[in-house]
């Protein structure tokens, strides 16, 4: 079945380091998500990505989507206590189906 | 405007207890979605609903789980004789249209089974 993976699973930063998280997809997706969950939280959405090739930037954070739309990266340049949480890349399932898929994200945790 | 709202945020249920959880959407919104969460992991997809109709429920255990959407009132996901491999954080996330863009997810439920 179709998979989202994301890697690496944890990472732990210093404050003011970047920060970079990937995504890969077993099969072509028409688009990419990415959500962020803090401690206890609930996912909030951050971007979504269409285009082939496409970057979006967000302030400090960089998201890209690969020229296969198969692949994405989220680059948080000097992180900051307040970038720490989850983050989780999801594309439309296979098929048709109207559901996101969802990666098991990668946990950032920054030492201040 | 407010967001989607989910209750009980916390629910504690012993074994062979039944769990209801509850998740109005957003104004406007249509769609609603199941996921559920167990600690340290991903969002996995139960069920996609609109108003009175089970869309999608291919993320659904075949047994114990059943979720509806009625044409007024909140969608609910009920769990039948809980397990304690129950126990997870069920978020419920809602859109205008069918993914044509983001999810707006609820804070959760959170259930314990003891």
């Amino acid at each position: 079945g179709q998979q989202v993976m994301q890697i690496p699973q944890y990472q732990h930063v210093q404050e003011g380091e970047d920060f970079t998280t990937y995504c890969n997809s077993s099969t072509t997706l028409s688009n990419i998500q990415w959500y962020k969950q803090r401690p206890g939280g609930h996912p909030v959405f951050l971007i979504q990505l269409v285009k082939s090739g496409e970057v979006k930037k967000q302030k400090r954070l960089t998201f890209q989507f690969g020229e296969a739309k198969k692949n994405s990266s989220l680059h948080i340049t000097a992180t900051q206590t307040t970038d720490v949480g989850t983050y989780f890349c999801a594309g439309p399932a296979q098929g048709g189906s109207e559901k996101l898929v969802f990666g098991k994200g990668t946990k950032l945790t920054v030492n201040p | 405007n407010a967001g989607v709202m989910q209750n009980p945020r916390h629910l504690v249920r012993r074994r062979g207890q039944e769990a209801r959880l509850r998740c109005s959407p957003m104004k406007g919104h249509s769609h609603v979605y199941w996921y559920r969460q167990l600690p340290e992991e991903g969002l996995k997809f139960m069920v996609y609903l609109q108003k009175e109709n089970i869309i999608d429920e291919s993320g659904m255990p075949k047994e114990r789980f059943s979720a509806e959407f009625p044409k007024e009132g909140p969608s609910i996901l009920r769990i039948q004789q809980v397990v304690r491999g129950d126990s997870a954080a069920y978020f419920c996330a809602s859109s205008p249209l069918a993914l044509a863009g983001e999810l707006f997810f609820g804070e959760g439920s959170r259930l314990t089974v003891l």
